[in-house]
C-alpha cells in the first residue's frame, strides 16, 4: 500500500523557517517524480514545486522561487521542501505527492504550515 | 500561466441525479493534459480521471471526463452519496501546474 506521511508544520513567525518531510512507503520511490502542492485555508489547491527522481531538475511556483528548496533522499525514502522567509500568505496545508507525467496519483495527509506573528 | 475556471461553484443536485461540472481554461491544454480531483473535508484530493477521459485505478466508471482545446467537463452519471464532494480540475500540459477553484457538488 502506497503510504506518503508528511511532517514538520508548525506555527512559525514571518521572515522564518521550516522544513517540511514527506516519507514515502509501498512502492519505488526512486524512480518517481515528486510533488508539493498547497492549500490555503478555504482556497484551491496549488502547486508548488517538483523534483525529478535525480533531482536534475527541480521547478518552481513563481511565488516560492528563491525562497524554498525541494529535494530528497532516495536511501531514505524521503522528499522535503525547505522554506525560507516565510510570510503569512504561505499559510496552508502542504501536501506531498508521488508526480506521475503531471498528475498527482497518490497524497498523503498533509502538514498545515502557519505563519503568524 | 494557465488559469482554469469551474463552473457552477457550486451545484446541489439529489443522490441518483447526473452531475456535468464544466473546466475553461484560458488558453488550450496541450496534449488534454487535464485531469479531476475529488477532495471531501479534512481529507487530500483523490484523483479521479487523467488525459481528459482516462479513469483513475479504482475510480467507478460513474465517472467519466470529456473535452479538449480549452474546455473540459466531468460528469457522474447517477450520484452516490459519497460523491458529494468539492471537484477540482488541474492542467499539467506546462509548467506552472495549475488547478481550478472547484466545484462544491452538495445534496439537494
Amino acid at each position: 500500500e502506497v503510504q506518503l506521511v508528511e511532517s514538520g508544520g508548525g506555527l512559525v513567525q514571518p521572515g522564518g523557517s521550516l522544513r517540511l518531510s514527506c516519507a514515502a512507503s509501498g512502492f519505488s520511490f526512486s524512480t518517481y517524480w515528486m510533488t508539493w502542492v498547497r492549500q490555503a485555508p478555504g482556497k484551491r489547491l496549488e502547486w508548488v514545486a517538483n523534483i525529478r527522481q535525480d533531482e536534475n531538475e527541480k521547478y518552481y511556483v513563481d511565488s516560492v522561487k528563491g525562497r524554498f528548496t525541494i529535494s530528497r533522499d532516495n536511501a531514505k525514502n524521503s522528499l522535503y521542501l525547505q522554506m525560507n522567509s516565510l510570510r503569512a500568505e504561505d499559510t496552508a496545508v502542504y501536501y506531498c505527492a508521488t508526480d506521475h507525467k503531471g498528475t498527482f496519483d497518490y497524497w498523503g495527509q498533509g502538514t498545515l504550515v502557519t505563519v503568524s506573528s | 500561466e494557465i488559469v482554469l475556471t469551474q463552473s457552477p461553484g457550486t451545484l446541489s443536485l439529489s443522490p441518483g441525479e447526473r452531475a456535468t461540472l464544466s473546466c475553461r481554461a484560458s488558453q488550450s491544454v496541450s496534449r488534454t493534459s487535464l485531469a479531476w480531483y475529488q477532495q471531501k473535508p479534512g481529507q487530500a484530493p483523490r484523483l479521479l480521471i487523467y488525459g481528459a477521459s482516462s479513469r483513475a485505478t479504482g475510480i467507478p466508471d460513474r465517472f467519466s471526463g470529456s473535452g479538449s482545446g480549452t474546455d473540459f467537463t466531468l460528469t457522474i452519471s447517477r450520484l452516490e452519496p459519497e460523491d458529494f464532494a468539492v471537484y477540482y480540475c488541474q492542467q499539467y500540459g506546462s509548467l506552472p501546474r495549475t488547478f481550478g477553484q472547484g466545484t462544491k457538488l452538495e445534496i439537494k
